[in-house]
C-alpha cells in the first residue's frame, strides 16, 4: 500500500506570492492533517480535514487555508507569503478523524520564501 | 494549554548501549501519546502509540512507557545501532482537542 505522498517536495517562492501544496493520503484514509515544522517553533498543527470538512484548526492566520476533495486528497494554500512561512510542511493521514489512531506522515514539502 | 518537553535536546551514545529518551507533558488529560522518529530532511515515522489506558507498548528493541499521573513518558532503546540515529519526537493528543501537540525532539547520535 502506497504511503502518504506530498507534492511538490521543494518549492522556492518570493514574499507576497501564494503557494498551493498537495497531499494524497494512504488509500482508504479519510482524515488529513497538516503541520508546519520550523527550527524555532517545532511542529505546529495547522488544520485537519475529514470527509471534505475542516474539523479542527490551529492557531495560524487566515492566510493559511486548506480543503479536501471527495477522493480525500487535500491541498493547503498560503497567500501573501512572508519570510517566516519558510518551513517544512507535513501532512498526515489516518482512517478516522482525530489522533485516536496512528498518524502516517508524508515526506513533507520544503518551502523557502525569499 | 498542553506543553510537551523533551530532554535532552541532543544525545550521543556508543553503539550497543541501551538508552532512554524522556518526554513530559503538562496536561495529564491525554487521549494517547505517540513516539515518532524523523530522519534529516524527511517526514515522521510512527514508532509506538500508547493509549491513555495503557502503561507501555513494545516493538522490537523499542519500549515506550506512560505515566499519566506524573505527565511523563520514556522511550527505551535496547542495544542501540548506528541506524537508530535520528530525531525522536513525542506527541500527545488531548480529549476534546483532536490534534497532536509535539515536543521539540531529542536528536540521537549512535557512535559506531
Amino acid at each position: 500500500k502506497a504511503g502518504v505522498t506530498q507534492t511538490p517536495r521543494y518549492l522556492i517562492k518570493t514574499r507576497g506570492q501564494q503557494v498551493t501544496l498537495s497531499c494524497s493520503p494512504i488509500s482508504g484514509h479519510r482524515s488529513v492533517s497538516w503541520y508546519q515544522q520550523t527550527p524555532g517553533q517545532g511542529l505546529q498543527f495547522l488544520f485537519e480535514y475529514f470527509s471534505e470538512t475542516q474539523r479542527n484548526k490551529g492557531n495560524f492566520p487566515g492566510r493559511f487555508s486548506g480543503r479536501q476533495f471527495s477522493n480525500s486528497r487535500s491541498e493547503m494554500n498560503v497567500s501573501t507569503l512572508e519570510l517566516g512561512d519558510s518551513a517544512l510542511y507535513l501532512c498526515a493521514s489516518s482512517l478516522v478523524v482525530g489522533p485516536q489512531e496512528t498518524q502516517y506522515f508524508g515526506p513533507g514539502t520544503r518551502l523557502l520564501v525569499l | 494549554k498542553q506543553e510537551v518537553t523533551q530532554i535532552p535536546a541532543a544525545l550521543s551514545v556508543p553503539e550497543g548501549e541501551n538508552l532512554v529518551l524522556n518526554c513530559s507533558f503538562t496536561d495529564s488529560a491525554i487521549y494517547n501519546l505517540q513516539w515518532f522518529r524523523q530522519d534529516p530532511g524527511k517526514g515522521l515515522t510512527s514508532l509506538l502509540l500508547i493509549q491513555s489506558s495503557q502503561r507501555e507498548q513494545t516493538s522490537g528493541r523499542l519500549n515506550a512507557s506512560l505515566d499519566k499521573s506524573s505527565g511523563r513518558s520514556t522511550l527505551y532503546i535496547a542495544a542501540s545501532q548506528p541506524g537508530d540515529s535520528a530525531t525522536y519526537l513525542c506527541a500527545v493528543s488531548n480529549f476534546g482537542n483532536e490534534k497532536l501537540t509535539f515536543g521539540t525532539g531529542t536528536r540521537l547520535t549512535i557512535i559506531p
